[in-house]
């Protein structure tokens, strides 16, 4: 089955700088990757996700990159904030009718230090 | 996300009880999930279900059975709880194509003493 791995676990950032995180998967069929927030308390979100036909995908302060290759993908978050302060989890699945089941990294703590 | 509830948000138990974990969802999705979080292992899947008459074993479905009640519904019970199974956990909906999204639901903390 799938395994996805995520770097780092925790991570430290001071408000205004950039945030990544990186994650890396070991089956070549797996095409959907989307990234998930969880704030305390609450459920994970959907927060940004890119397909195997794109390198890279950007909405607004957050972005991800995908290289097929080498297999792995990454979160960026630029101009950090207070508000960015939670749990994020990358999963991999292979997207078609009938399958789609997600298989998650471990999760990084992100801080943001105002 | 108010459309994906649990019942109850915590619980604690002991050790051989028989518990219900109960998910509902407003969405209209034909799948739902269930997903137990642990520190440090991220979310793993225990049962998955398709629509009413199809559901699947997932990654860790040992100890744990479900119960597919209605298109909106999703049980997970635990016949004879454990302390290792003292999680959270979570249910999640999607619509049945290619892209559907994982929408989850708040969790429920169970602690098995």
């Amino acid at each position: 089955g799938e395994n996805v791995e995520q770097h780092p676990s925790t991570l430290s950032v001071q408000e205004g700088d950039s945030a990544v995180i990186k994650c890396t998967y070991s089956d070549s069929a797996s095409n959907y990757f989307p990234w998930y927030k969880q704030e305390l308390g609450k459920g994970p979100q959907l927060i940004i996700d890119i397909r195997s036909n794109v390198g890279e995908k950007k909405d607004q302060r957050i972005a991800v990159t995908l290289n097929k290759t080498a297999k792995h993908f990454s979160l960026h978050i630029t101009e950090t904030q207070p508000e960015d302060s939670a749990v994020y989890f990358c999963a991999a699945s292979i997207d078609e009718p009938g399958a789609n089941n997600l298989f998650f990294g471990t999760g990084t703590r992100l801080t943001v230090i105002p | 996300d108010a459309d994906v509830t649990q019942t109850p948000r915590n619980r604690i138990t002991k050790t051989g009880k028989r518990i219900m974990l109960e998910c509902s969802q407003t969405k209209g999705h034909d799948r739902m999930y269930w997903y137990r979080q642990d520190p440090g292992l991220g979310l793993r899947l225990i049962y998955y279900s398709f629509d009413v008459k199809d559901i699947n074993k997932g990654e860790i479905s040992d100890g744990y059975s479900v119960s597919r009640q209605a298109q909106a519904k999703f049980s997970l019970s635990l016949e004879s709880a454990i302390p290792n199974q003292t999680a959270l956990y979570f249910c999640a909906t999607s619509i049945d194509r290619v892209g559907g999204t994982q929408y989850f639901g708040p969790g429920t903390r169970l602690l098995v003493l």
